[in-house]
């Protein structure tokens, strides 16, 4: 089975801090991706990748970066974190690009105090 | 804009029973794709269906896919208390591989 490992389950840290979440698979697929979910609207694609050192922005990269130095590992970085970035964090992969599922971590619950 | 709309929001029903999700779309697609998610964790894939596919079946589960109407719906047949979850449906973008997600039922099964 396909294990995605987030580095973390809860997180706490202060606004403008930098903030590193990370992520781990092992099923040696391409396509990674990050994702923030909140109440009332759903999951929002942040940023994704299709390949080592290749990123692309999805729909809310603003105040967002991403590292993936390695194929298995995909980094999400808040520059100088924000209250409004509080949010539950989900990273997933997936294999190729077109009609395969995305396998899901456990999810980062992360505060912006 | 959501590309994936599940109605109802929310659903509450008696162990044993059937639960019915539909999902809505606006552009066409490849696939669509069901997801699980319990409380305070990640999404879990259910089920694919390809848009040439008209129904599938997985265990308890059944999908069905109406490309004409641009929609979806997700049965599970004899419910358990440990069905209790929130479902997603998500259509993909294209050839990319990314998906968009819908807003998501919420069912809860009593035992």
């Amino acid at each position: 089975d396909v294990k995605v490992t987030q580095s973390s389950r809860y997180l706490v840290k202060r606004t403008g801090e930098k903030v590193f979440l990370e992520c781990v698979q092992d099923m040696d697929h391409e396509n990674m991706f990050w994702y923030r979910q909140d109440p009332g609207l759903g999951l929002r694609l942040i940023y994704f990748s299709y390949d080592v050192k290749m990123k692309e922005k999805g729909d809310i990269p603003e105040g967002y970066s991403v590292s993936r130095e390695k194929k298995e590992r995909f980094s999400l970085i808040l520059e100088s974190a924000s209250t409004n970035q509080t949010s539950m964090y989900l990273c997933a992969s997936s294999r190729d690009r077109e009609g395969q599922p995305q396998h899901f971590g456990d999810g980062t619950r992360l505060s912006i105090l | 804009s959501q590309q994936g709309e599940e109605d109802p929001q929310a659903l509450s029903i008696q162990e044993g029973e059937n639960a019915t999700m539909n999902c809505s779309y606006k552009t066409s697609i490849n696939n669509l794709q069901w997801y699980r998610q319990n409380s305070g964790r990640g999404l879990v894939h259910l089920i694919l269906i390809r848009s040439n596919e008209r129904e599938k079946h997985s265990g308890r589960l059944r999908v069905t896919l109406d490309t004409s109407k641009k929609s979806s719906s997700l049965l599970i047949t004899a419910s358990r208390a440990a069905d209790t979850a929130s479902y997603f449906c998500a259509t993909d973008r294209g050839n990319t591989g990314k998906l968009i997600f819908g807003q998501g039922t919420t069912l809860q099964v009593k035992p």
